[in-house]
């Protein structure tokens, strides 16, 4: 059984431009995590869908959004790129509420903001 | 901000030692999780334990949680290199789940 892929790897982009990210959760998994883990520090949550729509978000902008698709694969979107948002980008789908069961995390995708 | 702290942020022990890492919250929770994590890259779930649970066994990491003082402990016993990693806490609370810091374990051969 495959498990959670994201793409890119790395990501480069400049200053002002915008970012696309996106996961596909293990199959079944109907609910996808995006959580933001900029270097040396820990997680920070930044959405969560489930069912196609976003049932909550962490304290980010708005130019962070992102959405999810029938087949229930995930998209992380973000604009206005600044220096800060250089971090490594974990997506994650668990079986159900990820508060009540593990989440399956993907590799990442390290995005470089110049 | 974070709910979980790990305790201490970095820990640095020989090969054959037991290693305990401490995690505390803020709110109530309805589990807490440990993950690890390698070289930053994905995490990988090492054990869930439940509110409503004190004690937790999975081969060589035992997990203990105290509701009445918001903490939990991870204790990784006969550590071995491959243990070197991070280990983050997790509370599984109200419609999402609060990573800590982390605890940076390196287990030297």
């Amino acid at each position: 059984e495959a498990g959670v892929t994201q793409s890119p790897t790395h990501l480069i982009k400049t200053r002002g431009q915008q970012a696309t990210l996106r996961c596909s959760p293990i199959s079944g998994h109907t609910s996808v995590y995006w959580y933001q883990q900029a270097l040396g520090l820990g997680l920070q949550f930044l959405l969560w869908y489930d069912e196609g729509e976003e049932r909550n978000r962490g304290n980010f902008p708005p130019r962070f959004s992102g959405r999810q698709f029938p087949n229930y694969s995930s998209e992380l979107n973000v604009n206005a790129l600044e220096l800060e948002d250089s971090a490594l980008y974990l997506c994650a789908s668990s079986l159900g509420l990820a508060s009540y069961n593990e989440q399956f995390f993907g590799p990442g995708t390290r995005l470089t903001v110049l | 901000s974070q709910q979980g702290e790990e305790d201490p942020q970095a820990l640095s022990i020989q090969e054959g030692e037991n290693a305990t890492m401490n995690c505390s919250y803020k709110t109530s929770i309805n589990n807490l999780q440990w993950y690890r994590q390698n070289s930053g890259r994905g995490l990988v779930h090492l054990i869930l334990i439940r509110s409503n649970e004190r004690e937790k066994h999975s081969g060589r990491l035992r997990v203990t949680l105290d509701t009445s003082k918001k903490s939990s402990s991870l204790l990784i016993t006969a550590s071995r290199a491959a243990d070197t990693a991070s280990y983050f806490c997790a509370g599984g609370g109200y419609q999402k789940v609060t990573f800590g810091t982390g605890t940076k374990l390196q287990v030297i051969p």
